[in-house]
């Protein structure tokens, strides 16, 4: 039982250039999240889905955007890298009812 | 809306030492309540949650927190601090309804030997 991988774990991106942040998870969860670190600030949410097919917004959106096409997996798009996505990626995975997140290991992007 | 708050940015305690790390938090309903640990380069893990029930909670590490609904707060505990125990903790809040968690900024905790 893996829990939550995410790939790559560390990139170097150019301005301008666009990436993909993979996410999986083997629990059967509903629910999957992204988030970004950045220090001193806590965690920030980026997009959520709670279900295969349906995704919203969170607190930090601009800039990215999900898929959820399956239950497993929920890939984060950089489409025109700043460096103000320099920062640390973490997505994590619930159930419905115990709230509990379960946490990748995170992916560290320096836009440069 | 929801909010949480952990005053310290760091908490410094003497190995075998109790300890203590503050969270308070704001929702409209009844909330689901957690503690997180993150250790350097890791992700977050999950330490105990409160969502019902007896006010005290215990989890890993010999961790436990109590909730006080009348203060809003949330706090962790150990009666023993251990050298290994320094890492970064965040508290977080839930709506009774609804997946999306809200963290606090979270709380450096130092144990020196």
């Amino acid at each position: 039982n893996a829990g939550v991988t995410q790939t790559p774990k560390f990139r170097i991106l150019k301005i301008g250039q666009s990436m993909t942040l993979q996410c999986t998870q083997d629990m059967n969860h509903n629910y999957m999240y992204w988030y970004r670190q950045d220090p001193g600030m806590g965690l920030k949410l980026i997009y959520y889905s709670v279900g295969a097919g349906i995704t919203d917004k969170g607190e930090v959106p601009n800039g990215y955007n999900v898929s959820r096409s399956t239950t497993e997996d929920f890939p984060l798009r950089l489409e025109l890298a700043a460096p103000s996505q320099t920062s640390v990626y973490f997505c994590a995975s619930s159930g419905p009812t115990s709230g509990e997140q379960y946490f990748g290991p995170g992916t560290r992007l320096t836009v440069t | 809306a929801q909010s949480v708050a952990q005053p310290e940015d760091q908490v410094n305690v003497a190995e075998g030492n109790p300890l203590t790390v503050k969270c308070t938090y704001s929702v409209s309903g009844n909330p689901y309540l957690f503690w997180y640990v993150q250790y350097p380069n890791r992700g977050l893990q999950f330490l105990l949650k409160y969502i019902t029930g007896d006010n005290l909670v215990k989890g890993s590490y010999g961790f436990e927190a109590e909730f006080n609904k009348s203060q809003t707060s949330f706090h962790l505990k150990k009666p023993s601090a251990l050298v290994s125990d320094s890492a970064l903790y965040f508290c977080a809040v839930r709506e009774q309804q609804g997946g999306k968690l809200i963290f606090g900024q979270g709380t450096e905790l130092s144990v020196k030997p």
